[in-house]
């Protein structure tokens, strides 16, 4: 059982250059986010997914998109890369309905430098 | 806005000891609590989740406790390992757009042998 996992685990990029980072999980969960994780700031919510079709922007969306055409994947887009995006980035997914909300699973990350 | 606070920040203890790790929060209009594991370089795993109907959870040497009232959990480390040395953080899910979670900034633990 795979779980949550992420595409490509290391990217660097020059300042403006465009990139896609790949989401996939296999347990059939509603819910997915990206969050970002910074020395000192902690995890920040970029965007999340509450189901097939749907997104919505978190605490720091700014310079982001996102996309879930199909519920097993999640993808974070840069349309232009800035080194104040130099981070990890995760994954996440949890099972999910009105009421009933599971435990939330990661993937194992991704790094991205920009220089 | 809902602010979770994690102290200490860092902890070392010798191999054995049972400790504490703590994770504050600032409303108590909670869906639930969840503690994580993070090796370095590695994602967050998951090691227990308390309802907000719940009290507390257990799983092995692990037992984590919640407080709704007054905004408090805590995590509960017995007979610790070397291997338990990882950064652990609890993160809470608000009832008020129910479908995120914010995270405390982790306590850092070292346990030597």
């Amino acid at each position: 059982n795979a779980g949550v996992t992420q595409t490509p685990k290391f990217r660097v990029l020059k300042t403006g250059q465009s990139m896609t980072l790949l989401c996939a999980q296999d347990m059939n969960h509603e819910y997915m986010y990206w969050y970002r994780q910074d020395p000192g700031m902690g995890l920040r919510l970029i965007h999340y997914s509450v189901g097939e079709g749907t997104t919505a922007k978190g605490e720091v969306p700014d310079g982001y998109n996102v996309s879930r055409l199909k519920k097993q994947n999640f993808l974070l887009g840069l349309e232009s890369a800035a080194p104040s995006q130099t981070s990890v980035y995760f994954c996440a997914s949890s099972f999910g309905r009105t009421g009933d909300i599971g435990e939330l699973f990661f993937g194992e990350g991704s790094r991205l430098t920009v220089l | 806005k809902q602010e979770v606070t994690q102290i200490p920040a860092a902890l070392s203890v010798p191999e054995g000891e049972n400790l504490v790790l703590n994770c504050s929060f600032t409303d108590s209009a909670i869906y639930n609590l969840q503690w994580f594991r993070q090796d370095p370089g590695k994602g967050l795993t998951s090691l227990l989740l308390i309802q907000s109907s719940q009290r507390e959870q257990t799983s092995g040497r692990l037992n984590a406790s919640l407080d709704k009232s007054s905004g408090r959990s805590t995590l509960y480390i017995a007979a610790s390992q070397p291997g338990d040395s990882a950064t652990y953080l609890c993160a809470v899910r608000g009832l008020a757009g129910y479908s995120t979670l914010t995270f405390g900034k982790g306590t850092m633990l070292l346990v030597s042998p």
